[in-house]
């Protein structure tokens, strides 16, 4: 299976500062398709994750602008360009381009 | 508005059986694939399992392989989980989320499942 690894693991970030989060997978998320199927997903304290970015850099509905995604094979960033008291939480990768479809071990974005 | 409301969770001792129901409104159930996604206590995300539209294609995760079996009747919009043989590693919550471009848009809020004696 995808191995998904995200640094940092913890990200202590001011209000209106910019965050970034990285993850790389054990192997290229190009599908046979054409696509990466990379996605980013967002867990506020106490809630269900709740979809952020997909195929690399599409915002889901509703998603603010703040938050963008770039990257491409194995190597992805979530960027946030001015982190809002609402955006803690814990921010997760995910693959759906193999089954099983991984996500990573979590970032966890706190303010200082 | 799309829901996704979770339910048959609860406590079970190791060996036993548990079937988890997700009900799905506010889109066409039947054009979506869908999955179940557990996170044991203060862990991560795990993908566990997913069904095609029609109820084919279901696939698993190796660590629940042979044990679960995922299935949906369309006709109820709903999405089933039969758990077996469980294992105090099973302990989580699990949520359902619907599939969008191999990924996960909208998710329940989760049930929790305990495996303890």
């Amino acid at each position: 299976e995808i191995v998904m690894t995200q640094t940092p693991l913890s990200s202590p970030v001011t209000l209106g500062q910019p965050a970034s989060i990285s993850c790389r997978s054990s192997q290229s998320l190009v599908h046979s398709d054409g696509n990466t199927y990379l996605s980013w997903l967002q867990q506020r304290p106490g809630q269900p994750p709740r979809l952020l970015i997909y195929k690399i850099s599409n915002r889901f509905s509703g998603v603010p602008d703040r938050f963008s995604g770039s990257g491409a094979g194995t190597d992805f960033t979530l960027m946030i360009s001015r982190v809002e008291a609402e955006d803690v939480g814990i921010y997760y990768c995910m693959q759906g381009t193999q089954v099983p479809y991984t996500f990573g071990q979590g970032t966890n974005l706190e303010i200082k | 508005e799309v829901q996704l409301v979770e339910s048959g969770g609860g406590l079970v001792q190791p060996g036993g059986s548990l079937r988890l129901s997700c009900a799905a409104s506010g889109f066409t159930f039947s054009t979506a694939w869908m999955n179940w996604v557990r996170q044991g206590p203060g862990k991560g995300l795990v993908w566990v399992s997913r069904i095609k539209r029609d109820g084919s294609g279901a696939i698993y995760a190796d660590s629940v392989k042979g044990r679960f079996t995922i299935s949906r009747d369309n006709a109820k919009n709903t999405v089933y989980l039969q758990m077996n043989s469980l294992r105090a590693e099973d302990t989580a919550i699990y949520y359902c989320a619907r599939d969008w471009y191999y990924s996960t848009d909208n998710w329940g809020r989760g049930t929790l499942v305990t495996v303890s004696s």
